[in-house]
């Protein structure tokens, strides 16, 4: 069965100062991975995603991730965190043939000034 | 562009009380989806539609839990009835009919049962 685990429930970064937050899946095959963010009383907003190809993959608001399949892996990054990327960061696997999301428990992201 | 619009925002009820959720899809969006999150989760996919039909229920509790997609535009969630655990944030998405195309997500109601 497909399985998401972000380890890092809380991470708290000074502004300005690199990120990288974990997920880690289980999946038998090639496995579909995205990177959403939800912020406060928000609904979740795609940051990346990863089909196939190039296993770096280039988001919105300079995020970044890297699928590593020997590692079982997709650590989201940015080299510069702004306040205003407080939020919380899901990562989700899809399955081969289907729709179906399955989400990691979040990572609660906290910026200080 | 329009995004995703739900209603109500938020909803306190007391247990044993009907409630229904409704959402309207980004025009266009064949695809339209239920998840519920819990505190301290990810989302959970109730129920997925394709235009009107009902293709992935397996998750909906159906015994308490329903749904429709008239026209297979707006679609509207009810509990009934509702249940203490009930209480979480149901989340509608849509998306376009392609594998993997991007979800849009709603902003969600905050469903309280006291």
């Amino acid at each position: 069965a497909q399985s998401v685990t972000q380890p890092d429930i809380h991470i708290t970064v000074s502004e300005g100062a690199s990120l990288e937050l974990r997920c880690n899946y289980s999946y038998g095959a090639t496995p579909y991975l995205f990177w959403y963010v939800q912020s406060p009383g928000q609904g979740l907003q795609l940051l990346l995603k990863y089909f196939s190809g190039d296993t770096l993959v280039q988001g919105i608001k300079g995020f970044e991730a890297e699928f590593k399949r020997s590692q079982s892996s997709f650590n989201l990054r940015k080299p510069s965190v702004h306040w205003s990327d407080a939020a919380e960061y899901f990562c989700a696997v899809g399955s081969s043939g289907t729709y179906k999301y399955i989400f990691g428990t979040g990572t609660r992201l906290k910026v200080l000034a | 562009e329009a995004g995703v619009v739900q209603s109500p925002r938020y909803k306190i009820i007391e247990k044993k009380q009907p409630v229904a959720f409704w959402c309207n899809p980004i025009s266009g969006h064949n695809t339209l989806y239920w998840y519920r999150q819990n505190l301290g989760q990810g989302p959970e996919l109730l129920i997925r539609y394709e235009n009107e039909e009902a293709v992935d229920d397996s998750q909906l509790p159906k015994d308490r839990f329903s749904a429709e997609r008239l026209k297979g535009v707006d679609s509207t969630l009810k509990i009934q009835p509702a249940e203490l655990g009930d209480s979480a944030v149901y989340l509608c998405a849509s998306s376009l009919e392609q594998v993997y195309n991007e979800q849009f997500f709603g902003p969600g109601t905050r469903l309280t049962v006291l």
